[in-house]
C-alpha cells in the first residue's frame, strides 16, 4: 500500500459530461503529481501542486483543470469529455518540490461511452 | 518531447530463467528510475539510479545507470511467478520538480 489514495475506483460516463477525480497523497507529502495512461500514449504527466500552488505543467488539456487544497487533498476535473479520454488517471505524491521519489496510487479508470 | 525507446515490448519466460530489459534515450538524463505495475494497481519504484555507470541491486532485480547517461538495464536473476507485470523505465526532468517521463512498458509473463 502505497499510503495514496484515488477515488472513485471506477467510473463510467457519457460524451460531453464532466467528472472530478479525487486523490489523498501519504501523509505528510506535499506534491501531488497526475498522469495519464493510455494503451497508445502509455503514463504521460498532466500536472504538478506543491503545498496548494501549480508547479508543473505537462500535456493536460484545456478541458482538465486540478487544484490542491490546503489539506493537501487534490482534484483533477475532466469536463467536455470525448471517448478518447478513456484511461486511467493515476495521482502520485512525493514528500517535497523534488528529489523525492513518487509514489503512486492505484488510479481511476475512466471510461467514457 | 523527451522520449524513452524500451525493450523488449514483451517477454514470455520460463520461471527459474533470468530476464533482462533495456531503455534508450537520445537525451541525457541525471536520474533513471525502474517501475513495476501490476495489474489493478499503480505504479512501484523498484530501483533509482543517480550517478553515471551506477549498478544497484534490490533482491534479484539489479539495474544499471549507463556511462553515457542515455541508457539503463534492468536485470531480474531466477525469475518467479509474481515477477509478473509490466515494467517501466523512467527519467526525471530536470528543475525542482519531480516530473518523470516513461517508457512505454515491457510486459513479463512467466511460466511456472
Amino acid at each position: 500500500d502505497s499510503g495514496v489514495t484515488q477515488t472513485p475506483k471506477h467510473l463510467i460516463t457519457a460524451t460531453g459530461q464532466r467528472v472530478t477525480l479525487r486523490c489523498s497523497p501519504r501523509s505528510g507529502d506535499l506534491s501531488v503529481y497526475w498522469y495519464q495512461q493510455s494503451l497508445d500514449q502509455g503514463l504521460q504527466f498532466l500536472i504538478q501542486y506543491y503545498n496548494g500552488e501549480e508547479r508543473a505543467k505537462g500535456n493536460i488539456l484545456e478541458r482538465f483543470s486540478a487544484q490542491q487544497f490546503p489539506d493537501l487533498h487534490s482534484e483533477l476535473n475532466l469536463s467536455s469529455l470525448e471517448l478518447g479520454d478513456s484511461a486511467l488517471y493515476f495521482c502520485a505524491s512525493s514528500a517535497r518540490d523534488g528529489g523525492s521519489p513518487l509514489h503512486f496510487g492505484n488510479g481511476t479508470r475512466l471510461t467514457v461511452t | 518531447g523527451q522520449q524513452l525507446n524500451q525493450s523488449p515490448q514483451s517477454m514470455f519466460i520460463q520461471e527459474g530463467e533470468d530476464v533482462s530489459m533495456n531503455c534508450t534515450s537520445s537525451s541525457i538524463f541525471n536520474t533513471w528510475l525502474w517501475y513495476k505495475q501490476e495489474p489493478g494497481e499503480g505504479p512501484v519504484l523498484l530501483i533509482a539510479l543517480y550517478k553515471a555507470g551506477e549498478l544497484t541491486s534490490n533482491g534479484r532485480l539489479t539495474a544499471q545507470f549507463g556511462i553515457t547517461r542515455k541508457d539503463s538495464f534492468l536485470n531480474i536473476s531466477a525469475s518467479i511467478p509474481s515477477d509478473v507485470g509490466i515494467y517501466f523505465c523512467a527519467v526525471r526532468s530536470g528543475g525542482s520538480n519531480y516530473k518523470l517521463t516513461f517508457g512505454k512498458g515491457t510486459l513479463l509473463t512467466v511460466n511456472p
